[in-house]
């Protein structure tokens, strides 16, 4: 079935490093989100992109999407220990539901 | 708080019984999603009701169903319950039919099964 990969599956930095985490798809998506889940959360929708090539800022995030449309990538500049959760893209699946990634859990060392 | 009301939070039972969790989508948003997610696990899909209509089934067990009334509200009914039950089940919703709609989560069930 169709899938989204996401990697890493985890990702420790000291506070102030950057950080990435990136989706691929094998399939063309119509769109892609990203979400956050603090831990003992639940996931809070932080962005969508639609079109090819786009990239979307918000503060020290920056979220990108391929020019195919089959990838997508979440950067954070300077992580601060506010940034600790596991991000998770979605992107849309061929029978129009969202299909999620695994998610890249993220610590950040103070 | 993302409008979207799940209840119980908490729910311990044992091998074998049947539990019905509930979802209270945000108001106006008419699609109402399950999701499943296990220790350490992503988001499991498990299925999607449109305006009272089923949309989109993912890996949904067969003793799981779920209907979502009149109301828009939604009920996910788990039976014969296994250990490998135990997880967080998190229902969203979302004011179109189609993937481009952003999800806004509940704060989830969390099924303990002994």
């Amino acid at each position: 079935g169709q899938q989204v990969m996401q990697i890493p599956q985890y990702q420790h930095v000291q506070e102030g490093e950057d950080f990435t985490t990136y989706c691929n798809s094998s399939t063309t998506l119509s769109n892609i989100q990203w979400y956050k889940q603090r831990p003992g959360g639940h996931p809070v929708f932080l962005i969508q992109l639609v079109k090819s090539g786009e990239v979307k800022k918000q503060k020290r995030l920056t979220f990108q999407f391929g020019e195919a449309k089959k990838n997508s990538s979440l950067h954070i500049t300077a992580t601060q220990t506010t940034d600790v959760g596991t991000y998770f893209c979605a992107g849309g699946g061929s029978q129009g539901n969202l299909i999620f990634g695994k998610g890249t859990k993220l610590s950040v060392k103070p | 708080d993302s409008g979207v009301t799940q209840t119980p939070k908490h729910l311990i039972t044992a091998t074998g019984q049947r539990v019905t969790l509930r979802c209270s989508p945000r108001s106006g948003d008419l699609s109402v999603y399950w999701y499943q997610q296990s220790l350490d696990q992503g988001l499991q899909f498990l299925i999607q009701y449109y305006n009272g209509e089923e949309r989109a089934k993912g890996n949904i067990l067969e003793r799981f169903s779920a209907q979502q009334f009149p109301d828009l509200h939604s009920e996910l009914n788990l039976s014969s319950l296994e250990l490998g039950d135990s997880a967080l089940y998190f229902c969203a919703s979302s004011v179109g039919r189609g993937d481009n709609s952003p999800l806004h989560f509940g704060n989830g069930t969390r099924l303990t099964v002994t």
